[in-house]
């Protein structure tokens, strides 16, 4: 069974750029979870998808940051446009489940460097 | 609000030698604990997880944590540590209720000496 993946590993952009992160879930998996590490900090959740739908996007820091998941399938988040402050490790987690206990899966992240 | 407190950023322990890492915990009445690992280049592992039930848990690679209540800690033990256990670890908590988002810690950073 494959597993999260993420695209790209790695991105560098400068800032006011726009970029798109992609995130493809394990098969069968509903719920598709986006969180983020920005340098040394905690890992913090952004938002979280059942199917196609906005669960919780109550992590999303502002405007800038659009998640989409088209069909319930991939997803992307998109950072338009980008600042310094956007620079982290962006993680992307799918799980069978909802509620108590579920266990996500994570991908290998996608390190964005804003400049 | 729940939050998760690793008071360790760095631990360096010699090859063979036991490892412990921990972490304390604020939640709800009753919390979700998980250990999550990062090896260079890689993504988050799950290496264990806290239900109900036994208090003490085993995980994979070796990996054991136990669950205190009264002190609202999930501490992570190893006994005996390899080269490769050199990674970051992160302590977890959540989802509980209607509430899905984990809530992690900042991360140890374990170095093994040889």
């Amino acid at each position: 069974e494959a597993g999260v993946t993420q695209f790209p590993s790695h991105s560098v952009i400068e800032k006011g750029q726009t970029v798109t992160l992609r995130c493809d879930p394990i098969s069968g998996h509903d719920n598709l979870y986006w969180y983020r590490r920005v340098m040394g900090k905690e890992i913090k959740f952004l938002l979280h998808f059942v199917k196609e739908s906005k669960q919780d996007e109550s992590g999303m820091p502002n405007n800038r940051f659009l998640a989409e998941r088209t069909g319930g399938t991939y997803s992307t988040l998109k950072v338009q446009p980008a600042e310094l402050e956007d620079s982290g490790v962006y993680f992307c987690a799918s799980s069978q489940r909802t509620g108590g206990g579920n266990e996500q899966y994570f991908g290998p992240g996608t390190r964005l460097t804003v400049t | 609000a729940q939050s998760v407190t690793q008071p360790d950023i760095h631990i360096t322990v010699s090859e063979g030698a036991s490892l412990e890492l921990r972490c304390n915990y604020s939640y709800g009445a009753t919390p979700y604990l998980f250990w999550y690992v990062q090896s260079p280049g890689q993504g988050l592992q799950l290496l264990l997880k806290y239900f109900s039930g036994d208090t003490l848990v085993q995980g994979i690679k070796g990996f054991e944590a136990e669950f205190k209540r009264s002190q609202s800690s999930f501490n992570l033990r190893k006994p005996s540590v390899h080269w490769s256990d050199a990674a970051e670890y992160f302590c977890a908590v959540g989802p509980w209720s209607n509430d899905y988002k984990l809530s992690f810690g900042a991360g140890t950073t374990v170095t093994v000496r040889a």
